[in-house]
């Protein structure tokens, strides 16, 4: 089955450190895997994707094909960083689909 | 620039009741979805449209129904609305549905009574 995994629904962390938050996915062939996050109050939004291996608002990640993982990290959290982040895979095979984890809901402490 | 554009945003509705969730963008994309999210399950995929006169089913399709007779717009039809559809509903867009990015509306939170 193709599907993400998202094992954390609450992280929390304090302003400055560091942050992970964890995805991985079940997917036979190439993986074509994204970062959406909403904000309170806010339409859900790209993040980032994978192909474009960009780094927006400080986050980075990286596509690890051995751990089947798509990790989304920040070296020093912000305050406005707080919002629910959601991994999505592109599913292919006859019409093409976004699948999305179950999301994880970040909270930077000040 | 408006982008995807769902009406209404809030609703109440009794069991039983029917009603059509309004979706439309100016994007001119090709693709259009429509997800639910609820808590602790994250968005899943309801229906879906490749390109006018064009759906197909998502995850749970069960007890909605779509059409796309433009490009512009892709409503979502309940037919007899039940407790276990209370959710916030997203519409999305995106250009061809591949690796492009997707675009959402606002949601539309939706409570059956």
């Amino acid at each position: 089955a193709q599907r993400v995994t998202q094992p954390e629904k609450l992280l929390s962390v304090f302003k400055g450190a560091p942050v992970e938050l964890k995805c991985n996915y079940s997917y036979s062939g190439s993986p074509e895997l994204f970062w959406y996050v909403q904000y309170s109050r806010q339409r859900l939004q790209l993040l980032l994707r994978h192909i474009s291996r960009e780094s927006i608002k400080g986050f980075t990640a990286d596509l690890n094909k051995g751990e089947t993982s798509f990790h989304l990290k920040k070296p020093f959290a912000q305050e406005e960083d707080s919002a629910m982040y959601y991994c999505a895979l592109l599913r292919r095979g006859g019409s093409e689909k976004l699948v999305f984890g179950k999301g994880t809901k970040l909270t930077v402490n000040p | 620039n408006a982008g995807v554009t769902q009406t209404p945003k809030f609703q109440v509705l009794k069991t039983g009741q029917s009603m059509t969730l309004q979706c439309a963008q100016d994007m001119n994309h090709e693709y259009m979805s429509w997800y639910r999210q609820d808590p602790g399950m994250g968005l899943r995929l309801i229906h879906y449209s490749v390109g006018a006169g064009i759906t197909d089913q998502g995850e749970v399709p069960n007890g909605y129904n779509v059409s796309r007779s433009t490009t512009e717009d892709f409503p979502l039809r309940l037919l007899s609305a039940a407790p276990s559809q209370t959710s916030v509903y997203f519409c999305a867009s995106s250009r061809d549905g591949g690796n492009t990015e997707a675009f959402f509306g606002q949601g539309t939170r939706l409570t059956v009574v």
